[in-house]
């Protein structure tokens, strides 16, 4: 089951906050977010397991809600090096399969 | 540390034609994975690898894709004949341990297949 990231496109300026949300309808055990920029790898940005905890990396943080299935990364007073494509993954319980969301692409300008 | 090797980084075919990609993940990662990525689309898991053997192999056209991984470390991914829509990135990741849950992927830098 395929996670479902909003929204699939933002436009910042650099020192805005973002909030990329990802959710399942399926029961989950963890939640991956990785980065990729164009003609890259994606890079492993944090994973949070279940039991709502939070977690942050530098200027960018995260929440997982258990209960409702959603998973928040907060970007925080971003900076050019913050425009990518934000994909969300998820291990749904009982599972061991990664699944990709299809992506939300941040564009940071000057 | 080496991160994930892949090669080749492009290739062009046509289609009916086979093609391979090779894959060597980083030292002591037991677990291996090839995903495929559409262009505008997040990656798709085809295959994952315990050591040399096969834990998901569900979402892999099994008509015309196959992969190995012998001896457990480095891996080839084959299709055999391609079509159009095989057009994609090709991706390995490695990780530590088997459970994606507590650990984060390390992915190469993908081979990017062109079937004309």
């Amino acid at each position: 089951q395929q996670p479902v990231q909003s929204p699939q496109a933002v436009i910042l300026r650099e020192g805005e906050d973002a909030v990329i949300n990802c959710s399942s309808s399926k029961a989950l055990y963890s939640v991956h977010w990785y980065r990729q920029k164009h003609g890259e790898a994606p890079i492993f940005l944090m994973i949070l397991l279940k039991g709502g905890e939070q977690k942050g990396h530098d200027k960018i943080s995260a929440s997982f809600n258990e209960k409702k299935q959603q998973s928040s990364l907060y970007l925080t007073a971003s900076q050019l090096s913050y425009s990518g494509t934000y994909f969300c993954g998820t291990v749904q319980g009982g599972s061991e399969k990664l699944v990709f969301g299809k992506g939300t692409k941040l564009t940071v300008n000057p | 540390e080496a991160g994930v090797a892949q090669s080749p980084r492009y290739k062009i075919i046509e289609k009916r034609q086979s093609v391979a990609f090779w894959c060597n993940p980083i030292s002591g990662h037991a677990t291996l994975y090839w995903y495929q990525q559409i262009l505008g689309q997040g990656p798709k898991l085809l295959i994952q690898f315990q050591n040399n053997g096969v834990v998901d192999d569900s979402q892999l056209p099994k008509d015309r894709f196959s992969a190995e991984r012998l001896k457990g470390v480095d891996s080839t991914l084959k299709i055999q004949p391609a079509k159009l829509e095989d057009s994609a990135v090709y991706l390995c990741a490695s990780s530590l341990v088997r459970q994606g849950a507590y650990y984060g992927y390390t992915f190469g830098s993908g081979t990017r297949l062109t079937v004309v």
